[in-house]
């Protein structure tokens, strides 16, 4: 089975208006991290947002906010304010257990197109 | 955030030849960084794990001795693709765990694209 899914190859937005990108994922470890990068045309993996398993509440960096749903194992990234900058590849990911230096698991990723 | 640095971005070699990058974690120490390889509108395919004075740990079906790791101190991996052909081609992608710092983010190099004539 797939650590996680990302089933939305591709996906449009309106400038300014909000997008939610889906990510589910699959582990039996009660112990994981979640991330969400953000991949431009230029090819660097940019670090958007992280969610960690025993986090009460929904992270939130800037425009970005991770909705966590730990009983359907899910992890959307919303983006509000869509701007056309945001326009790149985005990957789920997903660290199991504790250890800190375990590797992640990626996505098939999401193209998000801009439009103005 | 932390810096991760990856030398070359770009390289074009001539098949048989042996090409080295290199990977530094700029303002932070890295025990653990990862190498990925990455195909045309494809996901991160991890290569293998490197640990600072240990071996590196390879996923499976990735040559060792096709891809040689070192990682010989606490800021600086480097990946040789030894004797490269053309279907070593890809985008290559490193990236360091900052252990010490909040989250147990990874943080990326910007990449090196390699072309084997």
């Amino acid at each position: 089975a797939q650590k996680i899914t990302q089933t939305q190859p591709g996906m449009f937005v309106q400038e300014k208006e909000a997008v939610t990108l889906d990510c589910t994922y699959d582990t039996s470890d009660p112990s994981y991290g979640l991330f969400w990068y953000k991949q431009p045309s230029s090819g660097e993996m940019i670090f958007l947002i992280y969610q960690g398993s025993y986090d009460q509440q929904n992270a939130t960096e800037g425009r970005y906010s991770l909705n966590f749903q730990k009983a359907r194992k899910s992890a959307n990234l919303v983006i509000s304010a869509s701007q056309l900058g945001d326009s790149a590849m985005y990957f789920c990911a997903m660290r199991e257990g504790s250890n800190t230096g375990n590797q992640f698991y990626f996505g098939t990723g999401t193209s998000l197109t801009v439009i103005p | 955030g932390a810096v991760v640095s990856q030398h070359p971005s770009r390289v074009i070699c001539k098949s048989g030849t042996s090409v080295k990058i290199e990977c530094r974690s700029l303002d932070f120490q890295a025990t653990t960084m990862f190498w990925y390889r990455q195909f045309p509108k494809q996901s991160l395919m991890l290569m293998a794990t490197s640990n600072e004075g240990s071996k590196a740990t390879y996923e499976q079906g990735v040559e060792k001795d096709k891809f040689l790791i070192n990682h010989a101190s606490l800021t600086l991996s480097t990946l040789t693709v030894t004797s490269a052909h053309p279907e070593d081609s890809s985008f290559y992608i490193c990236s360091a765990h900052a252990g010490g710092l909040a989250k147990n983010i990874q943080y990326f190099g910007a990449g090196t694209r390699l072309s084997v004539l």
